[in-house]
């Protein structure tokens, strides 16, 4: 399996120009996961999906982040206008759990997009 | 929520063992206590998980006491390219709720020669 694939591996933008962020999900995973991680703020999970529906995205930091999964191969983080604080390397993640109502779960995690907004 | 606590760093020399206790007082009966360790420019990658008394893989071993507020990653004869930040969590995915996925800031273990 290729693992989870992200692109682009670096983008550069100007403040205010929108960032779109792509992911590639582990083939027969049906969980999905974006991350940020900052020096200041280490890692923090934005949103996550559970077959291809947006569960939780209350670490979405603002109205100007939003992220789609139109299907179990591929999902978006948009940023709207972007800004100079948005600049952090991005992670795609994704799991397939174990049986049982609170099961364990490994994540396997895309190399990350480093966005710097100028 | 299981929050949890480890060392901000720590250091090391080659071939040593190195032990990264976690602590996790709040653990809920059926949470799961999971490892991953991160090298610069990469993603998370997992290393081991565990639920109670010892495990062990091929890359480390995981103890966990039998109250459970607390796990160690035991890194046997480490070398230069263990050096790398170490995650520990606790819980995962139920209830629809994102607060046991919560990685922290790590330990960054630092091996020298």
């Amino acid at each position: 399996d290729a693992g989870v694939i992200q692109s682009p591996r670096h983008e550069v933008t100007e403040m205010g120009q929108e960032v779109t962020l792509r992911c590639k999900p582990i083939s027969g995973h049906d969980y999905l996961f974006w991350y940020r991680q900052t020096m200041m703020r280490g890692l923090e999970l934005l949103i996550y999906f559970n077959n291809n529906v947006p569960i939780d995205d209350s670490g979405m930091p603002e109205d100007r982040f939003s992220a789609k999964m139109p299907n179990a191969s591929f999902s978006t983080l948009k940023i709207q206008p972007s800004e100079p604080r948005d600049s952090a390397v991005y992670f795609c993640a994704s799991s397939r759990p174990g049986t049982g109502f609170r099961s364990p779960d490994t994540q396997y995690f895309g190399p990350g997009t480093r966005l710097t907004v100028l | 929520l299981a929050k949890t606590t480890q060392p901000i760093s720590m250091d090391s020399y080659e071939g040593q063992e190195v032990n990264i206790t976690c602590s996790h007082n709040n653990i809920a009966t059926n949470d799961y206590i999971t490892w991953y360790q991160q090298f610069p420019s990469q993603g998370p990658r997992f290393i081991i998980q565990g639920y109670k008394t010892k495990v062990t893989n091929e890359v480390a071993s995981l103890f966990i006491p039998a109250d459970r507020k607390s796990s160690t990653l035991s890194l046997p004869r480490v070398s230069l390219s263990d050096t790398a930040v170490y995650y520990c969590l606790v819980g995962g995915l139920y209830g629809g709720s994102q607060g046991n996925l919560i990685f922290g800031k790590g330990t960054k273990l630092s091996v020298k020669p």
